[in-house]
C-alpha cells in the first residue's frame, strides 16, 4: 500500500487559513487521495477526497499537486473546534474500501 | 445523517472471557468495518465485512472474530480476552462499492480494558 508523510504537529492562529501537507511519492494512478479527522474523544470523521483535480466542500479544500505526489488540505478559517488530529490516506481504487491510517498531524488552534 | 452506533463507551473485562462489542448503523451500508486505536500506532484495522454474512481479515485478526448476520450490525468478539487487547475500538460503516470511494462513517467508539 501507497504510504504517506505527515508533520506529526501545527500550529495555527484562530480565523487564519491552515494549510495541511501531505507527500505521497509513491501514488499510483488509481489511489485515492483521503482526509480524515479525529477530535478528542471521538471516532474520525471524513472531510474530503479527490483523485486529481481540486475539491472543495463545505469543511475544506484539497489541492491536489499536477505530478500527485503530494497534496494539501486547506482550511480556510480555523476555529478552536478544528483542533484535531488530520489523516491523510490513500486509497486503491480497486480496493474494497479499506483504508489505512497513519499517525496524522495535530493541529493546535490558538485563539 | 448516518449514525453507527457502539454498544458501549466504556468496558471493563476480566482476562479470559469473552466479550462481545456490537455496532449497528442505521443508513442501508454495505461495508462495515472494525478497528482499534492505540497510542503511537493509529487506527489498525481487525476486520471489515462488504455484505451480510461475509467477512475478511485486516491487518490484525488474532485473537479476534466477527459476525455479520444482518446488513446492519457487526460484532467483534474477543474469544477470551487478553490484556494485550486493552485499546479503543472503532466501528466504522461506508455505502457501497469503492469505485469512486465512499466515505467511512465512524462510531465514537468503546474503550476496552482488560484487567
Amino acid at each position: 500500500d501507497a504510504k504517506t508523510t505527515q508533520p506529526n504537529s501545527m500550529e495555527s492562529n484562530e480565523e487564519e487559513p491552515v494549510h495541511l501537507p501531505c507527500n505521497h511519492s509513491t501514488i499510483s494512478g488509481t489511489d485515492y487521495i483521503h482526509w480524515y479527522r479525529q477530535l478528542p474523544s471521538q471516532g474520525p470523521e471524513y472531510v474530503i477526497h479527490g483523485l486529481t483535480s481540486n475539491v472543495n466542500n463545505r469543511m475544506a479544500s484539497l489541492a491536489i499537486a499536477e505530478d500527485r505526489k503530494s497534496s494539501t488540505l486547506i482550511l480556510h478559517r480555523a476555529t478552536l473546534r478544528d483542533a484535531a488530529v488530520y489523516y491523510c490516506i490513500l486509497e486503491d481504487g480497486g480496493s474494497q474500501g479499506n483504508l489505512i491510517f497513519g499517525k496524522g498531524t495535530k493541529l493546535s488552534v490558538k485563539p | 445523517d448516518v449514525k453507527v452506533t457502539q454498544s458501549s463507551r466504556y468496558l471493563v473485562k476480566r482476562t479470559g472471557e469473552k466479550v462481545f462489542l456490537e455496532c449497528v448503523q442505521d443508513m442501508d451500508h454495505e461495508n462495515m468495518f472494525w478497528y482499534r486505536q492505540d497510542p503511537g500506532l493509529g487506527l489498525r484495522l481487525i476486520y471489515f465485512s462488504y455484505d451480510v454474512k461475509m467477512k475478511e481479515k485486516g491487518d490484525i485478526p488474532e485473537g479476534y472474530s466477527v459476525s455479520r448476520e444482518k446488513k446492519e450490525r457487526f460484532s467483534l468478539i474477543l474469544e477470551s480476552a487478553s490484556t494485550n487487547q486493552t485499546s479503543m475500538y472503532l466501528c466504522a460503516s461506508s455505502l457501497g462499492p469503492p469505485d469512486p470511494p465512499s466515505e467511512q462513517y465512524f462510531g465514537p467508539g468503546t474503550r476496552l480494558t482488560v484487567t
